[in-house]
């Protein structure tokens, strides 16, 4: 069965402290991986894709990672704005294009 | 410009009556998704249009859950006869098609007295 497992299930930091998200997942020849921000209330909001191990994606203060198995979230230098539920996804075998998601990391980032 | 609206935001209902649920996509997305996000949990797969294709609609719970989409414009979502367990929210997103980043809406909170 497809899965995509996340840790931690949250995660409290002080800001400017840095630390990483792991996404693992089951899915044989991965197609992708998706990487979503969801702030209270809110849909899920884009962040990365990454296609194939090695590849590498930054935007402002977070960085994607991804090898074989699983996949990598940085946060250098995290602010309280940072604060929300990162979520990953992956497109499930035999080329369909419905996604799985795990359950998600909860991030606070303190003042 | 316009991204994913859904309609209502949030729907109180009693046990037992039917829930209609809408989603206008964003313009020119050919694929639009249906999740239900229950507390706490991530978000698990209904339905997915694709063009003009039957959709697939292996995640549907059970037969009280249907939906449709009028070419590649609004879809709406129906539970019938609702139950307690369908409290939550649900998600719609879109894309341009099938396998690029989908773009999603804020949700309808559904709450079954």
């Amino acid at each position: 069965e497809d899965q995509v497992t996340q840790s931690p299930e949250a995660l409290r930091l002080q800001e400017g402290e840095s630390s990483s998200l792991n996404c693992s997942y089951t899915v044989s020849g991965l197609r992708g991986l998706f990487w979503y921000r969801q702030d209270p209330g809110k849909g899920p909001e884009f962040l990365f894709t990454l296609y194939s191990a090695g590849e590498e994606k930054e935007k402002e203060r977070l960085k994607a990672t991804l090898t074989k198995k699983e996949s990598f979230l940085h946060i250098t230098a995290p602010k309280p704005e940072d604060s929300a539920t990162y979520l990953c996804a992956a497109p499930v075998e035999g080329g369909s294009e419905k996604l799985v998601f795990g359950k998600g990391t909860k991030l606070t980032v303190n003042p | 410009g316009a991204g994913v609206s859904q309609s209502p935001s949030n729907k109180v209902t009693e046990k037992g009556k039917d829930v209609e649920l809408r989603c206008d996509p964003i313009s020119g997305h050919t694929a639009l998704y249906w999740y239900r996000q229950r507390l706490g949990q991530g978000l698990e797969f209904l339905i997915y249009f694709q063009g003009n294709s039957a959709p697939d609609k292996s995640g549907l719970p059970s037969d009280r859950f249907s939906a449709e989409r009028t070419g590649e414009s609004v879809s709406t979502l129906t539970i019938q006869r609702t139950q307690q367990e369908d409290s939550a929210v649900y998600l719609c997103a879109s894309s341009l098609w099938g396998f690029e980043p989908q773009h999603f809406g804020d949700g309808t909170r559904l709450s079954i007295l």
